[in-house]
Formats: structure tokens, C-alpha cells, sequence
């Protein structure tokens, strides 16, 4: 199946500070979700971004789906941007019946 | 508000005391799942539903059951829970989980912490 890889696994910052997540994925894919779990276990639904560049206030991301890679962007970080982000693509092979997470990149932002 | 809620949130049982996680959703969706979160393991599909009375495992069926009777929910039945079934649960639905283009995504309820003692 599908093997997801996200970089890097944690990533500490101070607030104001920039950041790029990086998600890796091994096949073609026809659709990408970005998730951000917060410390109350929440799973927020980002983007959906199959190809191209989406922007989202201080968020943004960017699939390159020729190169299977896709990037989150996080701008001016604040405290609540904190913890576990996702990246998930539908599973191939018998029909896109779940998705496939990749292990997530745990960030921390300190004030 | 389109939304997927799961119900209870919090839950704390026993052994082989059988409980039921319900989920609904408001957006007429076709496709729900379910998916538990573990440390160390990430998220596993536990079953999915692609319609009414339409129902398959995921990757970790063992010791959960699931109906879909209705469109808008999806309960999750544990008939004999046991402590390694303590986790975080979620449900999800889609329009079409196939679909290339927005009815593919995704919405997860908030997630319902179970422990079991």
C-alpha cells in the first residue's frame, strides 16, 4: 500500500517564527489532507489539496503531486498553532476506502 | 452547522462491560469510518461503510462492531471491551471517498477517549 513520511517528526520554534512541514507520499495520489490534532486531541481539517497552493490566513500548503510531495506553511507562529500535524492520502488499490496518516510532525511553540 | 459528532466524548468502563460510541453526521454522507489512535501506532481503521447496510473491516476489526441502518450514523459496539482497546476513537465521513475532487474529503468528529479498566 501507500506510505506516507512526514519531516521532521518534531519541531520546536519560538513565537513569531516561520516554519515548513514537509509530507511524502509513495504513489500517485488524486487527493491530500492536511490535519492539525491540538493538545485536546481534536483533529482539524486544514486543507485539501490534491495539487496546486492553497492559503489559509497565516496557513498555507503546497502539493506537487508529479514530485508526490506536499508542504504546510506556517507563518508568524503563535502558541495555539501547537501541536500534531497530519498529512493523509486515500488508500489505493481496492477503492480509496480510508485514509493513509502519515506519523505527523509534533510542533511546539514556545512563547 | 455541517458537523460529525460522537458521543460520549470521555468514557471510563470495565472489563466486558459492552458499550456503544455513537456518531452522526450532518452533511448526507455516503461513506463513514472509523478509526482508533494509539501512541507509536498512529491512526488505524478499525471499520467503514460505503452506504446503508453497507459495511467492511478496516485493518483492525477485532473485538468492534458497527450497523449503518441509517444514512446520517454509524455506532461503534464494543461487546465485551477489553484494556487494549483503551484509545482515542474517531469517526469520519465523506461524500465519496474515491472522488478526486472535494466530495473526497474527510471530516472527523472531535474523538472519544475510552478507557478501559
Amino acid at each position: 500500500g501507500i506510505q506516507v513520511e512526514q519531516s521532521p517528526p518534531d519541531l520546536i520554534l519560538q513565537e513569531g517564527a516561520n516554519s515548513t512541514l514537509r509530507c511524502n507520499f509513495s504513489d500517485s495520489v488524486n487527493n491530500l489532507q492536511w490535519f492539525h490534532q491540538n493538545p485536546w486531541g481534536q483533529l482539524i481539517n486544514l486543507f485539501y489539496i490534491p495539487s496546486g497552493t492553497k492559503q489559509n490566513g497565516r496557513l498555507s500548503a503546497t502539493t506537487v503531486a508529479t514530485e508526490r510531495y506536499s508542504l504546510l506553511y506556517i507563518s508568524s507562529s503563535q502558541t495555539t498553532d501547537s501541536g500534531v500535524y497530519f498529512c493523509a492520502v486515500p488508500h489505493r488499490g481496492q477503492g480509496a476506502q480510508k485514509l493513509v496518516f502519515g506519523q505527523g510532525t509534533r510542533l511546539t511553540i514556545n512563547p | 452547522e455541517a458537523q460529525v459528532t460522537q458521543n460520549p466524548r470521555y468514557l471510563i468502563t470495565v472489563t466486558g462491560k459492552k458499550l456503544t460510541v455513537t456518531c452522526s453526521q450532518n452533511m448526507n454522507h455516503e461513506y463513514m469510518s472509523w478509526y482508533r489512535q494509539d501512541p507509536g501506532l498512529g491512526l488505524r481503521q478499525i471499520y467503514y461503510s460505503m452506504n446503508v447496510e453497507v459495511t467492511d473491516k478496516g485493518d483492525v476489526p477485532e473485538g468492534y462492531k458497527v450497523s449503518r441502518k441509517e444514512k446520517r450514523n454509524f455506532p461503534l459496539i464494543l461487546e465485551s471491551p477489553s484494556p487494549n482497546q483503551t484509545s482515542l476513537y474517531f469517526c469520519a465521513s465523506s461524500l465519496d471517498p474515491r472522488a478526486g475532487g472535494t466530495g473526497g474529503t474527510q471530516y472527523f468528529g472531535p474523538g472519544t477517549r475510552l478507557l478501559v479498566l
